[in-house]
C-alpha cells in the first residue's frame, strides 16, 4: 500500500533553514510527480510546490519562490523540500502528497501525515 | 495565486442536501477542467472526493457530486450523514501552480 512518511520538521528561528524529507513506498515513485502542501494550525490548505517524475520540472508558489526548493532522489524514493529564509508565516504542517496518476496535472489523491514546522524566536 | 473563495460554513440536517460553492477567476477555475474537492476530518489528512470537476474516485459515495459553471465550481452532498461533517476544500490548477479554497466547515445538525 502507498505510504508517504515526512520528517525533518521542528522549531527553527526566523531566517534559518530547514530541510524536509518524504520517504515514499508502495508505488512506482519515479513515475509520479510529487507535491508539498502545507496547512497552518487551524487554517486552510496551501499548495507549496510540485516536481515532475524525473525532477526536470518544478514549480513553486509565489509565497515561497526564491526561498524554498523542491527536489527528489528517485534512487532513494525520497522527496525533499529545502526551506531557507524561514518566516513566522511558514509555520505549518507540511504534507508530502502524491497525484492519482502520472501526469503533473493530476489531482492529489494521497497525503502523508505531515511534519510540523514552527518558526519562532 | 489568490485563494479560491468558499463560504466559511454551511449546515444541514441528516438526509438533506447541501451545496458548497468555490469561486475563482478566469486564470484558474474558469480556464481548466481541473477542479478537485477534498474532505478533511479534524486531525486527519485530506481525502480526495472529486477530481476533474465531476469525477468521483473509486470508493467515494455517489452522494457526492460536483459541477462547474464559468469561474465557479460547486460540490453537492445529498442525503447528508453525520460522518459528512468535516472541512471541505476545493482546488484548481492555475497555470504552473495550484490554488486551494479557504475551506468550508460543514456541520450536520
Amino acid at each position: 500500500q502507498v505510504q508517504l512518511v515526512e520528517s525533518g520538521g521542528g522549531v527553527v528561528q526566523p531566517g534559518r533553514s530547514l530541510r524536509l524529507s518524504c520517504a515514499a513506498s508502495g508505488f512506482t515513485f519515479d513515475t509520479y510527480p510529487m507535491h508539498w502542501v502545507r496547512q497552518a494550525p487551524g487554517k486552510g490548505l496551501e499548495w507549496v510546490a510540485v516536481i515532475s517524475y524525473d525532477g526536470a520540472t518544478h514549480y513553486h508558489a509565489d509565497s515561497v519562490r526564491g526561498r524554498f526548493s523542491i527536489s527528489r532522489d528517485n534512487s532513494k524514493n525520497t522527496l525533499s523540500l529545502q526551506m531557507d529564509g524561514l518566516r513566522a508565516e511558514d509555520s505549518a504542517l507540511y504534507y508530502c502528497a502524491k497525484p492519482r496518476d502520472t501526469l503533473i496535472l493530476d489531482a492529489i489523491d494521497f497525503w502523508g501525515q505531515g511534519t510540523l514546522v514552527t518558526v519562532a524566536s | 495565486q489568490s485563494a479560491l473563495t468558499q463560504p466559511a460554513s454551511v449546515s444541514g440536517s441528516p438526509g438533506q442536501s447541501i451545496t458548497i460553492s468555490c469561486t475563482g477567476t478566469s486564470r484558474d477555475v474558469g480556464s481548466y477542467n481541473l477542479v478537485s474537492w477534498y474532505q478533511q476530518h479534524p486531525g486527519k489528512a485530506p481525502k480526495l472526493m472529486i477530481y476533474e470537476v465531476t469525477k468521483r474516485p473509486s470508493g467515494v459515495s455517489n452522494r457526492f457530486s460536483a459541477s462547474k459553471s464559468g469561474n465557479t465550481a460547486s460540490l453537492t452532498i445529498s442525503g447528508l450523514q453525520t460522518e459528512d461533517e468535516a472541512d471541505y476544500y476545493c482546488c484548481s490548477y492555475a497555470r504552473s501552480s495550484w490554488v486551494f479554497g479557504g475551506g468550508t466547515k460543514l456541520t450536520v445538525l
